[in-house]
């Protein structure tokens, strides 16, 4: 069965160093795998997302995530923080043993302190 | 464009009263989704209307929710009677097709807040 998940519920970082959010998966097949953000009273976006192509995968404002299959995870990167990172971010994984459904982790909720 | 559509904003309603939540997707976008994150908990699914037929429907909680989707365009998701425990954020997606697993992905709305006191 699929499942995934997110390590930490709270990451703070200070603005200008890297970020690191983490996300593990489980899954019967080849799994497509999402990041998503949430700023406040505004709707999921889209970061990135792994579909068996490169396993790094570089999506909006300078995140980046890489597959590691040995490793069953999936975490979020970005090289140098700003204070308009601050937001939820959900790591998700759909494959088709669940019938491309999709499973959302718990929800990670970045600070940046300035 | 304009992007899913989800109102109200924010709904505050007694126990056992009926609320009715509604989703505008994408113009076009025959693939609807609702999801609901209650309280400290993960995004759960609910289902997913292809056009106004309904696809999937394993993560309706109970009998007291109702999804429609009239003529394929927007839906509504109406809760009768609403308990404590549905209160959370409701919200809908949409995708021109293949799901999560196509090239088109999903587009949230902002949700819906809905507080059962």
């Amino acid at each position: 069965a699929q499942s995934v998940t997110q390590l930490d519920s709270h990451v703070s970082v200070s603005e200008g160093t890297p970020v690191l959010l983490r996300c593990n998966y489980s899954s019967s097949y080849s799994p497509s795998l999402f990041w998503y953000v949430q700023h406040p009273n505004k709707g999921l976006q889209l970061l990135l997302k792994y579909t068996s192509a490169a396993t790094l995968v570089k999506g909006i404002n300078g995140f980046e995530a890489e597959f590691k299959k040995s490793e069953t995870s999936f975490h979020l990167t970005k090289p140098s923080a700003h204070m308009s990172d601050a937001a939820e971010y959900f790591c998700v994984v759909s494959d088709r043993a669940g019938g491309f459904k999709t499973i959302f982790g718990a929800g990670t909720r970045l600070f940046v302190k300035a | 464009e304009a992007g899913v559509t989800q109102f109200p904003s924010h709904s505050v309603i007694e126990k056992g009263q009926t609320v009715t939540l509604r989703c505008d997707p994408i113009s076009g976008h025959d693939n609807l989704y609702w999801y609901r994150r209650v309280m400290g908990k993960e995004i759960k699914f609910l289902l997913h209307f292809v056009k106004e037929s309904k696809q999937d429907e394993s993560g309706m909680p109970n009998n007291r929710f109702l999804a429609e989707r009239t003529g394929g365009t927007y839906s509504t998701l109406k809760v009768q009677p609403a308990e404590l425990e549905d209160s959370g954020v409701y919200f809908c997606a949409s995708s021109q097709g293949g799901g999560h697993q196509g090239p088109y992905g999903y587009t949230f709305g902002s949700g819906t807040r809905l507080t059962v006191v």
